[in-house]
């Protein structure tokens, strides 16, 4: 099976600090993706990545960017946590493309709490 | 502005009963559909994917898709507790890396 690791499953962290996500998937994947998930929000998109070193901007990509140095390794940075930042962040991989199917695996997803 | 409509719920069957899950999309140029289940507290979880009109069955669950109407369903036959759920609908339009979700339908199954 396709397996996402998150590092963390929780984080508590201050305002202004600097936060690493790390994510890594171990199927070969081209297609990375972060997404937070907020009640009543749904599912929204911060970066997704479709190669190595390629980076695409999502729907909210304010206060974030995003590191894929390696195939398997998305890495999603906010620069400087705020409170508005606390949320279920969710990574995922796929095999899709424009040109071909598929679904997304996801990662079990960190809870981060900006204090 | 694709979009894609699920009705929030709570949708709440017997156990043993059929729940019908539904979701409408707005882009006529969507060509792959998925259904996810979301346990409370964890992540989306991958159980449905169709790609042309018609029913596709995997054990319990059935997706219908009718890609004239723009809408796709999730079925779940003989209803257990373990299937309450959030389930989200995700369309994938041609040419895109990326699925518009629906915002979830809430599927509670009481014994």
């Amino acid at each position: 099976d396709v397996k996402v690791t998150q590092s963390s499953r929780y984080l508590v962290k201050r305002t202004g600090e600097k936060v690493f996500l790390e994510c890594v998937q171990d199927m070969d994947h081209e297609n990375m993706f972060w997404y937070r998930q907020d009640p009543g929000l749904g599912l929204r998109l911060i970066y997704f990545s479709y190669d190595v070193k390629m980076k695409e901007k999502g729907d909210i990509p304010e206060g974030y960017s995003v590191s894929r140095e390696k195939k398997e390794r998305f890495s999603l940075i906010l620069e400087s946590a705020s409170t508005n930042q606390t949320s279920m962040y969710l990574c995922a991989s796929s095999l899709s493309s424009p040109d071909r199917v598929g679904g997304y695996t996801f990662g079990s997803g960190t809870r981060l709490t900006v204090v | 502005q694709k979009e894609v409509e699920q009705n929030s719920g709570p949708l709440s069957v017997p156990e043993g009963a059929i729940a019908s899950l539904n979701c409408t999309y707005s882009d006529r140029g969507s060509q792959s559909f998925f259904w996810y289940r979301q346990y409370s507290g964890k992540s989306p979880e991958l159980i449905m994917s169709i790609y042309s009109n018609g029913d596709k069955e995997d054990g319990r669950f059935t997706a219908q898709l009718n890609k004239a109407s723009q809408y796709v369903s999730l079925l779940i036959r003989d209803s257990q507790p373990s299937d309450s759920a959030t389930y989200l609908c995700a369309v994938k339009r041609g040419g895109s890396y990326i699925p518009t979700f629906g915002r979830g339908t809430s599927l509670i199954v009481h014994p």
